[in-house]
């Protein structure tokens, strides 16, 4: 079946710096969704892209939907303590209303 | 706040036991989805209703089953719990369950089976 592969699996960063994460496929995806969960809730749905090509942006965060439609990546730009949790890409499988979800990235910054 | 409820927060409960988790969507949304989270397998897609109907089956237990009743709420019924049913559980609702539609998450229900 169709896999994301997200990397890296973590990350440790100071506070201010710039974080890049991104997400992979083997197949093809019609839309990319990245979602942040903090300790003990559920994933909040961040940014949505439906475009090969698509460059969004909300707030400090920004996301590129790949060319080739195989992959996608997230930048967080002037990372705060806030920013802390797991970050994980999914996209419906194809010809699916089914969301896949990669392994996700665990992002902690450093004060 | 997503508008996606979930109860209860916490479950523990025995190997062998039968539970019910419960979950309201966002007003207005007519299909839920559960998810099952655990550290190994990352969040795994369970089951979609739109509607009262089952729309999307994915890696459910033969053990678990699920509805969503006129009202849209929908429950999770896990039995003959095991200790490796221990996960978080998700619930999720969007507006129509269309393919790539954004889904809402719920805050979870953590169930521990001892």
């Amino acid at each position: 079946g169709q896999q994301l592969n997200q990397s890296p699996q973590s990350m440790f960063i100071q506070e201010g710096e710039d974080v890049s994460m991104n997400c992979t496929s083997s197949s093809i995806f019609n839309t990319w969704l990245w979602y942040k969960q903090d300790p003990g809730e559920g994933p909040v749905l961040l940014i949505a892209l439906y475009k090969a090509g698509e460059l969004t942006s909300n707030g400090r965060l920004t996301a590129q939907f790949g060319i080739t439609r195989k992959d996608s990546f997230l930048n967080i730009s002037a990372s705060i303590p806030s920013d802390v949790g797991i970050y994980f890409c999914a996209g419906p499988r194809a010809g699916s209303y089914q969301l896949t979800f990669g392994k996700g990235t665990k992002l902690s910054v450093i004060p | 706040d997503s508008g996606v409820t979930q109860t209860p927060k916490h479950l523990i409960t025995a190997t062998g036991q039968r539970v019910t988790l419960r979950c309201s969507p966002r007003s207005g949304d007519l299909s839920v989805y559960w998810y099952q989270q655990s550290l190994d397998q990352g969040l795994q897609f369970l089951i979609q209703y739109y509607n009262g109907e089952e729309r999307a089956k994915g890696n459910i237990l033969e053990r678990f089953s699920a509805q969503q009743f006129p009202d849209l709420h929908s429950e999770l019924n896990l039995s003959s719990l095991e200790l490796g049913d221990s996960a978080l559980y998700f619930c999720a609702s969007s507006p129509s369950g269309g393919e790539g539609e954004t889904q809402y998450f719920g805050p979870g229900t953590r169930l521990l089976v001892l």
